[in-house]
């Protein structure tokens, strides 16, 4: 099945920095969603985006919804340990519609 | 918020045995379930699309007899694994949208191991 374009697929990074990420897409979707899964657990959503250049926020995390909706990043300011995990984007073309998941971004912490 | 409840968290079965996973949406009705198969270090692959009182939508690749779904209530879905072999041993989850609400909430998920 199609996969979405997800970057950089991990991260080693310190307490304390910024982290981007980014995914993309060859075709249009009408929702971009950002999710965070821990091991052994299903995802959790972390951001929605339904609108061609939202830029939403929720706390530390923001993402963006590409103009040309083949796109979106999510940035996550000041990590804590507790950002460790893999965040996934996926796309949706419309309600209720199946969601396509982005390769994956595996992000460490370290103190 | 809308939550799914996925059972069992964990199964180990024998090769040739069926196993049955099920999804319930708790506050809110399901009328589409997706179900998911996540192999190691790897992204969440859809198998299929169940919608209550009609047949499931497999993906592409995947055997409708092997992985059949009922989906005969808006809150629950079921994932029945037949004639299971190692190579099906995986990481399920399912998931479901609360029109109310938005966004696609997630089971748990299931890790199946065959041995």
């Amino acid at each position: 099945g199609q996969q979405l374009n997800q970057s950089p697929q991990s991260m080693f990074i310190q307490e304390g920095e910024d982290v981007s990420m980014n995914c993309t897409s060859s075709s249009i979707f009408n929702t971009w969603l950002w999710y965070k899964q821990d091991p052994g657990e299903g995802p959790v959503l972390l951001i929605a985006l339904y609108k061609a250049g939202e830029l939403t926020s929720n706390g530390r995390l923001t993402a963006q919804f590409g103009i040309t909706r083949k796109d979106s990043f999510l940035n996550i300011s000041a990590s804590i340990p507790s950002d460790v995990g893999i965040y996934f984007c996926a796309g949706s073309t419309g309600t209720a519609s199946k969601l396509t998941f982005g390769t994956g971004t595996r992000l460490q912490v370290t103190l | 918020g809308a939550v799914v409840s996925q059972h069992p968290s964990r199964v180990i079965c024998k090769s040739g045995t069926s196993v049955k996973i099920e999804c319930r949406s708790l506050d809110f009705q399901a009328t589409t379930m997706f179900w998911y198969r996540q192999f190691p270090k790897q992204s969440l692959m859809l198998m299929a699309t169940s919608n209550e009182g009609s047949k499931a939508t497999y993906e592409q690749g995947v055997e409708k007899d092997k992985f059949l779904i009922n989906h005969a209530s808006l809150t629950l879905s079921t994932l029945t694994v037949t004639s299971a072999h190692p190579e099906d041993s995986s990481f399920y989850i399912c998931s479901s949208q609360d029109r109310g609400h938005g966004g696609y909430t997630f089971g748990s998920g299931t890790r199946l191991t065959v041995v």
